[in-house]
């Protein structure tokens, strides 16, 4: 199984402030066709994950633009740009190259 | 729009069975294969199953091999999870999930299942 790494686990930000969340696979993500299918989501407190970036950089509808996902092969990352109070709850990467899927730990985000 | 509706969670027993379903509706099932993903609750997210569209392919978390039977029936929507065995290990949130190549996309709000005596 592909093993997903998060850092950091928690992550204290100060409103306004950028964040950013690192994802590391132990093994090449790139599918043999082509694509990479390194997904990230957000979980609020008492709610379902919601996917925000599908395949490393690609913002879902809704969104909002401080929110954009980059990397390739095995280093990912996620950034915020301004952290608002919204923003609190728990991120995960997860890689769909391969069954079975694997996430990563969670980071969880909070106020400072 | 689209909606994923999990049920059949509850209290069992160890070692005792359970069956949970999730309701598609919204989007073209037949083209999405499905999954379940399960949470501890407060813990992290695990895949534990997955079908093909067609359900020419399924798969299972080394976790849940043997004890636990994935189907869907597309001309009824539905996906299913069948559990035998279960443990206390299973105790968790499952989760439904439409999957398009790999993007996850539509989840649903997860059904409880307990697993103690």
């Amino acid at each position: 199984d592909v093993v997903m790494t998060q850092s950091p686990l928690s992550l204290p930000v100060t409103l306004g402030q950028p964040a950013s969340i690192s994802c590391r696979s132990g093994q090449s993500l790139v599918h043999s066709n082509g694509n990479t299918y390194l997904n990230w989501f957000q979980q609020r407190p008492g709610q379902s994950p919601r996917r925000l970036i599908y395949k490393v950089s690609n913002r879902d509808s809704g969104v909002p633009d401080r929110f954009s996902g980059s990397g390739s092969g095995t280093d990912f990352t996620l950034k915020i740009s301004r952290v608002e109070a919204e923003d609190v709850g728990v991120y995960y990467c997860v890689q769909a190259t391969n069954w079975p899927y694997t996430f990563g730990q969670g980071t969880k985000l909070e106020i400072k | 729009e689209v909606h994923l509706v999990e049920s059949g969670g509850g209290l069992v027993q160890p070692g005792r069975s359970l069956r949970l379903s999730c309701a598609a509706s919204g989007f073209n099932f037949n083209d999405y294969a499905m999954l379940w993903v399960r949470q501890v609750p407060g813990k992290g997210l695990e895949w534990v199953s997955g079908i093909y569209g067609n359900s020419a392919r399924v798969g299972y978390a080394d976790s849940v091999k043997g004890r636990f039977t994935t189907s869907r029936d597309n001309a009824k929507k539905s996906l299913y999870l069948q559990m035998d065995s279960l443990r206390a290990e299973d105790t968790a949130l499952y989760y439904c999930i439409g999957d398009k190549a790999g993007d996850l996309e539509y989840w649903g709000q997860g059904t409880l299942v307990t697993v103690s005596s």
